[in-house]
């Protein structure tokens, strides 16, 4: 079966960092993304590990171990427009499965 | 490029009644996905097509749900007769790909589908 688990909720201060967790367990695996999706919007991409270790893009970054099943996302010098819900998604083969979210609140 | 685009962007209708969701993915993606957004369930994975060939449905809820790709820039999916837990956003997503399967999705803006 198919099992993509996150924190539902959580809460930052702007400037600080913030890492928000995912774990999986599914029938194959051809990478983990990662997207945005700001309150009545598409989500939008953000990060793609299909190696293990981290992928750094600007105040993004993103790890991957796959023998764990797990992955984070990490945010640094967060910004109040960072307040959105992150979803993390498994690739198997051409089908991506999506995670419940986690939403994070930045507060000033 | 347009990105993909979606019709109509909400939609109220009464139980019983047919729905006609569309979209029309980005030029040269040879993948197209429809996904349903609930609060309780996230995004789900209702279908997708693979070069306008559908390649899995186990997502579709019921025989109620039926998806279309009749060409590889329009799809549809349709609900009859619509219900009330059918209520939610309903987006449709491309991507390219071949065999490579690091390509993103790229998302329509959704359409807020209302059943009273």
């Amino acid at each position: 079966g198919q099992n993509i688990d996150q924190p539902t909720e959580m809460t930052a201060t702007e400037g600080a960092i913030v890492q928000i967790n995912c774990t999986y367990q599914t029938s194959g695996f051809n990478g983990l993304f990662w997207y945005q999706q700001h309150a009545g919007e598409a989500p939008t991409f953000l990060s793609y590990n299909v190696l293990d270790g981290l992928e750094e893009k600007g105040r993004f970054s993103s790890f991957l171990s796959r023998s764990k099943g797990y992955s984070y996302l990490l945010l640094k010098e967060l910004q109040m427009k960072d307040s959105a819900s992150y979803l993390c998604a498994v690739r198997e083969v051409g089908k991506l499965i999506f995670g419940t979210g986690t939403r994070l609140q930045v507060f000033p | 490029d347009a990105g993909v685009i979606q019709s109509p962007r909400h939609e109220v209708t009464e139980m019983g009644q047919e729905v006609t969701l569309r979209c029309k993915p980005i030029s040269g993606h040879d993948y197209l996905f429809w996904y349903r957004q609930t609060m309780m369930r996230g995004l789900e994975l209702l279908i997708y097509f693979n070069n306008n060939v559908p390649i899995d449905d186990s997502g579709m809820p019921e025989d109620r749900f039926s998806a279309k790709m009749p060409n590889a820039s329009f799809s549809t999916l349709k609900i009859q007769p619509s219900e009330p837990r059918d209520s939610a956003v309903y987006f449709c997503a491309s991507s390219s790909g071949g065999h490579s399967y690091n390509s993103p999705l790229h998302f329509g803006n959704g359409t807020r589908l209302t059943v009273t």
